[in-house]
């Protein structure tokens, strides 16, 4: 059981915008502001979003928010490249480690 | 670019003692910025922190596998390794070394700025 929720998959169409959510505590992510990696198929992940901030060279479709302990990643324009799992991950000052989500499965229909 | 390579055995037998290393490349194991992690990918499940370094030589780990696990640093090789003790086939995985970042703030945000690419382990007879 991960200790970030996340739900397990989620789908769209071309063109839409779909959120992604990232659940924790106060400990992870109602302290600190997550990370969302992009997975695809067993490729090495990359990161898409740090905070509400864009790595270089990530499409600007890509934005991230946060409210309490439950972090977002929204992807407007959906696209078929998108497909992939996505992962958020925060620091957990209690348990003093990094703490990741279960993961979600984004299909583009 | 800072760039990360693993590399190791892909198949290590039950009971043994898994062994990675990480080669970074563009950035400095020293570099007072960055934390060096080791993440993994167990077959069919998400993404799980194993541990991390610091250019100190301060580790922290993943309390699931702390009593299994060991992770150094080289910096006249500029790397960092891992070894896993007393494998079963549940750490079969891919394994990634990847840099981390802190940026602090009003609200700090920790995350991996830097990815490798990854390497498959299988622990099997």
């Amino acid at each position: 059981q991960s200790a970030l929720t996340q739900e397990a998959s989620v789908s769209g169409t071309v063109g839409q915008k779909v959120t992604l959510s990232c659940t924790g505590n106060s400990d992870n992510v109602g302290s600190y502001d997550v990370g969302w990696y992009q997975q695809i198929s067993h490729g090495a992940p990359k990161t898409v979003i740090f905070g509400n901030s864009l790595p270089s060279g990530i499409p600007d479709r890509f934005s991230g928010s946060k409210s309490g302990t439950t972090a977002s990643l929204t992807i407007s324009g959906l696209q078929p490249e998108d497909e992939a799992d996505y992962y958020c991950s925060a620091w957990d000052y209690s348990l003093n480690v990094v703490v990741f989500g279960g993961g979600t499965k984004l299909s583009v229909l | 670019q800072v760039q990360l390579q693993e590399s190791g055995p892909g198949l290590v037998k039950p009971s043994q003692t898994l062994s990675l290393t990480c080669t970074v490349s563009g950035g400095s194991l020293s570099s007072g910025s960055h934390y060096w992690s080791w993440i993994r990918r167990p077959a069919g499940k998400g993404l799980e922190w194993i541990g991390r370094i610091y250019r100190s030589g301060e580790t922290i780990y993943n309390p699931s596998l702390k009593s299994r696990v060991t992770i150094s640093g080289d910096t006249s090789k500029n790397q960092f390794s891992l070894k896993l003790s007393f494998v079963t086939a549940a750490d079969t995985a891919d394994y990634y070394c990847a840099r981390d970042a802190m940026i602090r703030g009003v609200t700090p945000v920790y995350y991996v700025d830097a990815w490798g690419k990854g390497t498959t382990v299988t622990v099997s007879s």
